[in-house]
């Protein structure tokens, strides 16, 4: 089965500055994609990013970017110039993949981030 | 617009009791999904559904039920043999392969009085 590992239950960061949260997943596939999802207050999951682990080349939405690590399965979400609405929590997920499709994710259990004005 | 609604956004239930709670999608996708989310917790899966008239447990199906009847809807039930229901559940969709990402409706809040 696979596993997703979010070890920081919380960060703080004061605005502007930036903010890395680790994750760490276990999978027995060769090609897969990870994803962070953010969700604030209201609940609402909401898609940060995407990564495929076949490219090389990590992936960036705007301030957000990930610093991919195949050999050592790791897949950290970088944050810069943060700003008040990125006070959210952010799960790192997995898909959970047999025989092609889609079969669900799987998440970590979340890293609750605090931005300090 | 284009999305998922889950309704109803609260819901109160007495032990014993099933209750039903309803997710649709005008997303035209074509897969969809049931989460369960716990206080510091990450999201768990309950049912999937690829393709209407299919779906298939989770990781936590004990005490769900769900059918799929329509493409659009996708109702997951919450029987009296789940013995922990408080909780807020998710509904998502996608179009069915690993590199889609889920779209998810706002959530269900179930509490058991």
């Amino acid at each position: 089965a696979q596993t997703v590992t979010q070890s920081q239950p919380e960060m703080s960061v004061q605005e502007a500055e930036t903010v890395t949260l680790s994750c760490t997943y276990d999978t027995s596939e060769s090609d897969y994609y990870l994803f962070w999802y953010k969700q604030p207050p209201s609940r609402q999951m909401i898609l940060v990013i995407r990564q495929e682990a076949y490219k090389q080349q990590n992936a960036t939405e705007n301030r957000f970017s990930v610093n991919f690590q195949k050999a050592a399965k790791s897949f950290s979400l970088k944050i810069s110039d943060s700003q008040l609405g990125d006070a959210a929590m952010y799960f790192c997920a997995s898909p959970q993949m047999s025989g092609g499709g889609a079969d669900g994710l799987t998440f970590g259990k979340g890293t609750h981030l605090i931005i300090q004005p | 617009d284009g999305g998922i609604t889950q309704s109803p956004k609260y819901l109160f239930r007495k032990e014993g009791q099933n209750v039903t709670l309803s997710c649709e999608q005008n997303l035209n996708h074509d897969a969809m999904y049931w989460y369960r989310q716990d206080p510091g917790q990450g999201l768990r899966l309950i049912y999937y559904s690829q393709i209407v008239n299919d779906f298939q447990k989770g990781d936590i199906a004990e005490g769900y039920s769900v059918s799929r009847e329509k493409k659009e809807s996708f109702p997951l039930t919450v029987t009296s043999a789940q013995k922990n229901p408080t909780a807020f559940y998710l509904c998502a969709s996608s179009i069915p392969a690993t590199y889609n990402e889920q779209f998810f409706g706002p959530g269900t809040r179930l509490t058991v009085l």
